[in-house]
């Protein structure tokens, strides 16, 4: 079964350094997702890529975050500088980019800012 | 704003009582609505999905929801957990005038006792 995989899993950094997330959405599937999901919420909308075009990230902060999904396949979350609140897992999804909204959610990547 | 309530935070059952979580959404319009599960050290799957139709959908593992447009609801219920279910329950919406993005209730733990 094809999957999103993501990478690292666990990430653990000291605030003001620089941390890079990577995702492989499934083959073929032309819409991404990073989500962010804080200890006891749910996910939160980061940013959506249409194939190597953003969509939307109204949710991005963007005076640190910033996102590429340069070839259209795979993508880079960045975040620099840290902060403490930036503790969270990081969920990348995608979908064939129908309009049906189904996302296929890779395990996340854990994000420890001391 | 948009958004998705889950009126649950925590629920502890005994094996085989019966289970409902609620979902509500403040969205207008057409929607698609879905139910995904978290078990613990995995990722989000997909564990039912509503776009039309039978307003009674039935998922993986004995679930199944009731879409109620009056009431914008999206209740999960299962007659008879089992300790396998303990699990974290999200429910989201795809408003299709908010752009084919998913949007996530705060989630509902479920444990169940053996």
């Amino acid at each position: 079964e094809a999957e999103v995989a993501q990478s690292p899993r666990y990430k653990i950094t000291e605030k003001s350094q620089a941390v890079a997330f990577w995702c492989d959405p499934i083959s073929g599937h032309a819409t991404l997702y990073w989500y962010r999901q804080i200890l006891g919420q749910g996910p939160e909308l980061l940013v959506q890529f249409q194939d190597e075009s953003v969509v939307d990230d109204s949710q991005l902060p963007k005076d640190r975050f910033s996102a590429e999904r340069l070839k259209g396949v795979d993508s880079t979350l960045k975040i620099q500088p840290a902060e403490l609140g930036d503790s969270a897992m990081y969920l990348c999804a995608s979908n064939p980019g129908g309009a049906d909204g189904e996302l296929f959610f890779g395990e996340g990547s854990r994000l420890t800012v001391l | 704003a948009q958004s998705v309530s889950q009126h649950n935070h925590h629920v502890i059952l005994s094996e085989a009582a019966s289970l409902e979580l609620g979902c509500n959404y403040s969205y207008g319009g057409t929607v698609n609505l879905f139910w995904y599960v978290q078990y613990p050290g995995q990722h989000l799957q997909l564990l039912l999905k509503y776009f039309s139709g039978d307003p009674l959908v039935k998922g993986i593992k004995g679930f199944e929801a009731e879409f109620i447009k009056s009431k914008f609801s999206f209740n999960l219920r299962k007659p008879s957990v089992q300790w396998s279910d303990t699990a974290e329950y999200f429910c989201a919406v795809n408003a299709h005038l908010g752009g084919n993005k998913l949007v996530f209730g705060a989630g509902t733990i479920l444990r169940v006792k053996s």
